[in-house]
């Protein structure tokens, strides 16, 4: 048990969809990620939160979009995605943002039809 | 642009083999490395983690060592067994707070 945890663990959606990715750490960590891996591409970083405050996009489509609450829970909302957005989505934490070990969880595996 | 590349891609060996993974990073300016192991279908879970000032760690029957100045970090695993299959990813924290991933070895331990 990594203290990450990622819902829902399978989502299919249309391109005309909205959804949302959840992921809660149960660690008590300040700095939470999102990474995207997919088929055949290194895990690829997405987005990073500290302290609730977004430190870091790279890059990413308006079409995702985060959401960091509190230091406790990370959303990654979705919407008009596009076939090649399919991939495992997952989430980390650690305990800050610098030097320190990454805690990942089980990820969310997206199908865009 | 840190780029981070795994050899081999893929790895076969019979069980009780001592075996060395490799990967190796283009900007040596990094904060640390990290050995994950992903399993089918579920997230990564981290084995070691070097910081840049470390020349090695041990956990087990896993010793991962970093070499910063050449660029290369090695995960060796001692007398492999087949729970060991799995696909084994090194990943470098450099300036940015998120990791730099390579694509992996999936190595498999035949019984």
């Amino acid at each position: 048990e990594t203290g990450v945890t990622q819902t829902p663990r399978h989502l299919v959606m249309g391109m005309t969809n909205k959804k949302s990715l959840k992921c809660e750490q149960h660690l008590g960590h300040n700095a939470m990620y999102w990474y995207k891996q997919s088929a055949k591409k290194p895990l690829e970083l997405m987005f990073v939160y500290s302290l609730e405050e977004r430190v870091e996009n790279n890059s990413v489509p308006s079409r995702f979009s985060p959401e960091c609450p509190n230091s406790s829970h990370l959303f990654l909302h979705l919407h008009t995605l596009q076939p090649e957005d399919s991939a495992l989505y997952l989430c980390a934490s650690s305990q800050n943002r610098a030097q320190e070990t990454q805690y990942f969880g089980p990820g969310t595996r997206l199908l865009v039809l | 642009k840190q780029e981070v590349t795994q050899i081999p891609a893929a790895l076969s060996v019979p069980e009780g083999e001592n075996l060395v993974l490799n990967c190796s990073f283009t900007d040596s300016a990094i904060y640390n490395l990290q050995w994950f192991r992903q399993d089918p279908g579920k997230g990564l879970t981290s084995l070691l983690l070097i910081q840049s000032s470390q020349r090695e760690q041990t956990s087990g029957r896993l010793n991962a060592s970093l070499d910063k100045s050449s660029g290369r970090s090695t995960l060796y695993i001692a007398a492999s067994q087949p729970g060991d299959s799995a696909t084994y990813l090194c990943a470098v924290r450099g300036g940015a707070d998120g990791l730099t991933f390579g694509k992996g070895t999936h190595l498999i331990i035949q019984p």
